[in-house]
């Protein structure tokens, strides 16, 4: 396994401008996870993909906020005019799907894209 | 839904001794429990789990403890060594398109 890479590792930028994230997972998972960390917190859940399709959403993601994984490998997170409370790591995680008699696989996390908004 | 309680939020140990981290949890249906250690500037990486059918699991100087009348879990390392210093969470989650829900960290310092 090579891992869940992420890009960028660090983007600055300023208020109302739009960004966008990518991860690339670990190569035979087909779910993917986004998550959200501000400090002093463990991960908050966004959304998560099985293959391309997009199966659950977290109340956290507005409407700003659009994941796309359209090919089921990579995914794309944007943030459309981001605001200052945007500023957080976040997180992509992959792991595969439930095999027969395990409801749950372990989820494994790139190092994040760290968002700061000026 | 679930809600995961982590304690302590800081934790110092001499090198050698033993740290234990305990987390509680809400919902009874969930049966799978992860902990995660995150270093500086790093992603969460998973470092042992357990499922709702055992009741201890070890990995090295690593154990974890789960009591699901209580519905809380633990992780026990031994014999901790400076590289152990890091943020440790745990998370609980049920099965099927539920989110995992992580505690807000513990951060082990190892003193040498």
């Amino acid at each position: 396994d090579t891992g869940v890479s992420q890009d960028p590792r660090h983007k600055i930028t300023k208020r109302g401008q739009n960004v966008t994230f990518r991860c690339d997972p670990i190569s035979e998972h087909n779910r993917l996870y986004w998550y959200r960390q501000t400090l002093g917190q463990g991960p908050e859940f966004l959304t998560y993909f099985q293959n391309e399709a997009q199966l659950e959403k977290s109340r956290l993601l507005s409407d700003r906020f659009s994941a796309e994984r359209p090919k089921g490998s990579f995914s794309t997170l944007e943030i459309q005019r981001t605001e200052q409370g945007d500023s957080a790591m976040y997180l992509c995680a992959s792991s595969r799907f439930p095999g027969q008699g395990k409801s749950n696989q372990p989820q494994h996390f790139g190092d994040g894209t760290r968002l700061s908004i000026l | 839904g679930e809600n995961v309680e982590q304690h302590p939020s800081t934790l110092s140990v001499q090198e050698g001794d033993s740290a234990v981290i305990k987390c509680t949890y809400s919902d009874s249906a969930s049966n799978y429990f992860p902990w995660y250690k995150q270093e500086l500037g790093k992603g969460p990486q998973l470092i042992i789990d357990i499922r709702s059918n055992v009741g201890e699991k070890k990995d090295q100087r690593i154990a974890v403890t789960l009591n699901k009348t209580a519905k809380h879990f633990s992780l026990h390392i031994t014999e901790t060594q400076p590289e152990d210093s890091a943020v440790y969470f745990c998370a609980a989650k049920t099965s099927g398109n539920t989110p995992l829900v992580f505690g807000k960290g513990t951060r082990l310092s190892v003193i040498a």
